[in-house]
């Protein structure tokens, strides 16, 4: 596609519900990232993917979340047991050769 | 370590001139500038590598102190399309070959006419 593709757009649940979150980079982009973004905040990384490889899963918060890119190009961001603190803006982003970031229009998740 | 930005807020009228700082107390490997426009996703405008260059592109450059470990974005001659956050981002290295950007809290740029 022309850009970096998120879905759902917006997704709200229930405390305790999981969530997985889809983002498809831009073609022929081999790094993805997950970024997460609070409001009136900067993003902040989650977890970097070269290809289906997981090199990076610092930033996730704790091990409620998790993230695979199982053939290198779509990428599945999955929360468990969703609580409200991680209520936010998820944002993907691709790049080609670790040159500029292409961010995606990101999932505003909604935990009530 | 998040790098500190400067102002966090400034309006301006079209044609004026303005400079968002951006701030690391660690020592810094690149700089990354990006503008974010409301309920859109940030948009990459430069990045800077260590070796104090400057870069620009239009009416729009910056500069990276590395021994300040700081950097500055200027804008000329402001445009209303030149509005919304500016977040500056910092790595420290690139061991893994990878980016790992830290963005800042952001400055956010108003330009009225």
């Amino acid at each position: 596609g022309a850009g970096v593709s998120q879905s759902p757009r917006y997704k709200v649940t229930k405390r305790g519900q999981d969530v997985a979150l889809r983002c498809d980079p831009i073609s022929g982009h081999v790094s993805l990232y997950w970024y997460r973004q609070a409001l009136g905040q900067g993003p902040e990384f989650l977890t970097y993917f070269n290809y289906e490889a997981q090199q990076d899963k610092s930033g996730l918060p704790n091990d409620r979340f998790s993230a695979e890119r199982p053939e290198g190009s779509i990428s599945t961001l999955t929360i468990q047991r969703t609580e409200q603190r991680d209520s936010a803006m998820y944002r993907c982003a691709s790049s080609f050769q670790n040159q500029k970031l292409f961010f995606g229009s990101g999932t505003q998740l909604s935990v009530l | 370590q998040q790098p500190v930005q400067s102002p966090q807020a400034v309006i301006l009228r079209e044609g004026e001139d303005a400079v968002i700082n951006c701030s690391s107390s660690k020592a810094l490997y690149s700089v990354h500038w990006y503008r974010q426009k409301h309920g859109e996703a940030p948009v990459f405008l430069m990045i800077l590598l260590k070796g104090g260059e400057q870069k620009g592109h239009d009416k729009i450059s910056a500069s990276f102190n590395e021994k300040k470990q700081q950097s500055s974005l200027y804008l000329t001659a402001s445009q209303l399309s030149y509005s919304g956050t500016y977040f500056c981002g910092t790595e420290q290295g690139r061991s893994g070959g990878y980016q790992k950007v830290t963005f800042g809290t952001g400055t956010k740029l108003q330009v009225i006419p």
